[in-house]
């Protein structure tokens, strides 16, 4: 198996542009996860989903950030319009029952 | 509410020595306790687990026990090497098996010397 797959692994954007972060979960797992993780923060969060259903989506830090989930096996997150405070790496982990969690490698962001 | 709190770091050793990170919890009901290391440049990956109170979780040389009593799950490893070197999360999981999410802690970073 591939593992958690994302992209871009480096995207580097200009304030008030629009961001897409793509996440492809491991075959047969039903739960996904976006964490955020930043030196000030550390690793927070951010929205979770279950059967592509989301479950919590209260480490979402404002309106600019939704995030959806189509299918079981592709979720997006996406920032608009982007803040230099939004740069981060961002996470998407998978999991066949919420217990043991399977990350990817990770988007780094640069809003400048 | 549901915490976890490590030591803080970075915990600076030579190669052999022996480590402890400590590991305490605030959780209501029986969580599930995990280790993650994450690698420079990498995702976290899951290092060990126990699921229920003294149960021990081992890999590569790692332990940690569940103690319920002081809760706490200490890591510790009896003779790390230089590639040991990253930063170790200690998280529970909080809600049921299906829906549950995990709680980390704030991370410490291992530096091992040569």
């Amino acid at each position: 198996d591939a593992g958690v797959i994302q992209s871009p692994r480096h995207e580097v954007t200009e304030m008030g542009q629009e961001v897409t972060l793509r996440c492809k979960p491991i075959s047969g797992h039903n739960s996904l996860f976006w964490y955020r993780q930043t030196m000030m923060r550390g690793l927070e969060l951010l929205i979770y989903f279950n059967n592509n259903v989301p479950i919590d989506d209260s480490g979402m830090p404002e309106d600019r950030f939704s995030a959806k989930m189509p299918n079981a096996s592709f979720s997006t997150l996406k920032i608009q319009p982007s803040e230099p405070r939004d740069s981060a790496v961002y996470f998407c982990a998978s999991s066949p029952r919420a217990v043991e969690q399977f990350f990817g490698p990770g988007t780094r962001l640069t809003v400048l | 509410g549901n915490s976890v709190t490590q030591m803080e770091g970075p915990v600076t050793l030579s190669e052999e020595a022996f480590l402890t990170i400590n590991c305490t919890y605030t959780a209501t009901g029986y969580p599930s306790l995990f280790w993650y290391v994450q690698y420079p440049g990498e995702g976290l990956q899951l290092l060990l687990k126990a699921t229920k109170a003294d149960d021990k979780g081992s890999n590569k040389g790692f332990e940690a026990t569940y103690r319920k009593e002081t809760t706490s799950f200490h890591l510790e490893k009896g003779s790390v090497q230089v590639s040991d070197s990253a930063v170790y999360f200690c998280a529970l999981l909080y809600g049921s098996s299906n829906t549950g999410k995990l709680i980390f802690g704030q991370g410490t970073t291992l530096q091992v010397k040569p």
